[in-house]
C-alpha cells in the first residue's frame, strides 16, 4: 500500500536555529513529490514539486531535497513567520491523486 | 480576491441531518477536488471532478455527494450526518487533472453532535 510519512510530529525551534523536516515515502512508481505550507485554521499552500532524485528546489529560507526514499524540507535560519504545519504528498503510478502524510508542525521561537 | 472560497467556515449540527457545503474558484481551473482532514491531520481525498467526470475515493460513503452545476462550483452535500463526518472539509481546485499544484479554500469545520 502507497504511504507517506512525516517526522517528527511536532518540531520546536529557537529563531535562527537551523533544522530539517523528513518525508519518506513507500510508492509503486512515484510521479512526483509535492511540499505544502498549512496555517491554522487555513487551507494547504502549495510551495514546491520534486520530480526526480537528486532534485533541488530552494524559496526564501527553505530548501527541499529528493531521493529515492525521501524528502527533506531543510529551513536555514528561521523565523517566527516559518511556524506551521508542513504537509508532504506523493503522486504515484497512474492514479493522479495525491496521497498525503500527516504534517510536521514548525514551531520557531522568537 | 478570494481564489477558491468556501461556505459555511463552520457548521454545527445534530446526527442525522442532511448538510451542504459550497465551493467556488474563480481560477479559471478545470478540475476540482474536495478533501477530509481528520483530527490527525491527515488529509484524505473524496472526490475529484473533471469536465464532468467524477472520481471517487472507493472509501466515501455514498451517503456524500458531489453536485457541480458548473465548473466553477463543486458542492458537497451529506445525508443522515453521523458522528465520524466531524472533520474539517477542504475544497480544492487545479488547472487539470495532471497539474499538480493544488490551491485550497479556507476549509470548513464540521461539528456532529
Amino acid at each position: 500500500e502507497d504511504q507517506v510519512t512525516q517526522s517528527p510530529e511536532a518540531l520546536r525551534l529557537q529563531e535562527g536555529e537551523s533544522s530539517s523536516l523528513n518525508c519518506s515515502y513507500t510508492v509503486s512508481g512515484l510521479r512526483g513529490l509535492f511540499w505544502y505550507r498549512q496555517d491554522p485554521g487555513k487551507g494547504p499552500e502549495f510551495l514546491f514539486t520534486l520530480y526526480s532524485a537528486g532534485e533541488e528546489k530552494e524559496k526564501e529560507r527553505l530548501k527541499a531535497t529528493l531521493t529515492k526514499k525521501e524528502s527533506f524540507l531543510h529551513i536555514t535560519a528561521p523565523k517566527p513567520e516559518d511556524s506551521a504545519t508542513y504537509l508532504c504528498a506523493v503522486q504515484a503510478g497512474s492514479n493522479y491523486q495525491l496521497i498525503w502524510g500527516a504534517g510536521t508542525k514548525l514551531i520557531i521561537k522568537p | 480576491d478570494t481564489a477558491v472560497s468556501q461556505t459555511p467556515k463552520y457548521l454545527v449540527t445534530q446526527m442525522g441531518n442532511d448538510k451542504s457545503i459550497k465551493c467556488e474558484q474563480n481560477l479559471g481551473h478545470d478540475t476540482m477536488y474536495w478533501y477530509k482532514q481528520d483530527s490527525k491531520k491527515f488529509l484524505k481525498i473524496m472526490f475529484s471532478y473533471n469536465n464532468k467526470e467524477l472520481i471517487i475515493n472507493e472509501t466515501v460513503p455514498n451517503r456524500f455527494s458531489p453536485k457541480s452545476p458548473d465548473k466553477a462550483h463543486l458542492n458537497l452535500h451529506i445525508n443522515s450526518l453521523e458522528l465520524g463526518d466531524s472533520a474539517v472539509y477542504f475544497c480544492a481546485s487545479s488547472q487539470d487533472l495532471s497539474t499538480v499544484e493544488q490551491f485550497f479554500g479556507p476549509g470548513t469545520r464540521l461539528t456532529v453532535l
